[in-house]
């Protein structure tokens, strides 16, 4: 079956820790995004990319960084300059703009949530 | 900047209909989207609109769109207790790369 995983489903991290959220797709999407979401505020988005080895930053992309190395995968680091970094994170992707069907859904993964402590 | 905005709660009796609303900024809307999320889960898409359209209907699900006023609702007939959750409104621009989300709508249930 073809899906978004994400990983771990549940972190604990200690204030000063730079932590890795994993996310892999199968569905041979060109374009991914992370989102960060905190109750009441809906969905901010942190970072995106369109292409493998390209992203770009999102509405709140200090303190995280990301990578692109490879189509399959994108994972997000928060590190220790994220100021609040207990949430839940969202990772997303979507078919290509050109695509036939394309009508613009994001397919989501079923979150990670990270807790400092 | 695109802003969404929908109200944060609404409570229906178990039958009846839910109506839940929404606002957006950006008039290049191309695509609207209603996403449904489960405790602890990902969201997941209900169903879209395409911005040249007024109406569109799946089964319980209704979508209004009025594109003057920029205005979205969605309406989910005879609620059922599956249905609580909460429903985030969304819109992609002509020229987005990213979609922008409401702050969502939780449905709660009474028997």
């Amino acid at each position: 079956d073809g899906g978004i995983t994400q990983s771990p489903k549940y972190l604990f991290r200690k204030e000063g820790q730079n932590v890795t959220l994993s996310c892999e797709q199968n569905l041979n999407h060109d374009a991914m995004y992370w989102y960060r979401q905190d109750p009441g505020q809906g969905l901010r988005l942190i970072y995106y990319s369109q292409i493998v080895n390209d992203f770009q930053k999102g509405d709140i992309a200090e303190g995280y960084s990301v990578s692109r190395e490879k189509k399959e995968s994108f994972p997000l680091t928060v590190t220790s300059a994220q100021k609040n970094p207990t949430a839940f994170y969202l990772c997303a992707s979507s078919i290509p703009r050109d695509s036939g069907s394309y009508t613009g859904e994001l397919f989501f993964g079923e979150g990670s949530r990270l807790t400092v402590l | 900047g695109e802003d969404v905005e929908q109200s944060l709660f609404l409570s229906v009796r178990e039958g009846d209909s839910s109506v839940i609303n929404c606002t957006y900024t950006d008039s290049s809307s191309t695509y609207l989207y209603w996403y449904k999320q489960e405790p602890g889960a990902g969201l997941q898409l209900l169903t879209y609109i395409f911005s040249n359209m007024d109406m569109k209907q799946d089964q319980r699900l209704t979508v209004l769109l009025n594109k003057k006023d920029k205005h979205l609702s969605l309406r989910i007939a005879d609620t059922q207790t599956g249905d609580s959750a909460i429903y985030f409104c969304a819109e992609r621009g002509s020229s987005a790369s990213k979609i922008i989300f409401g702050s969502g709508t939780r449905l709660s249930i009474r028997p």
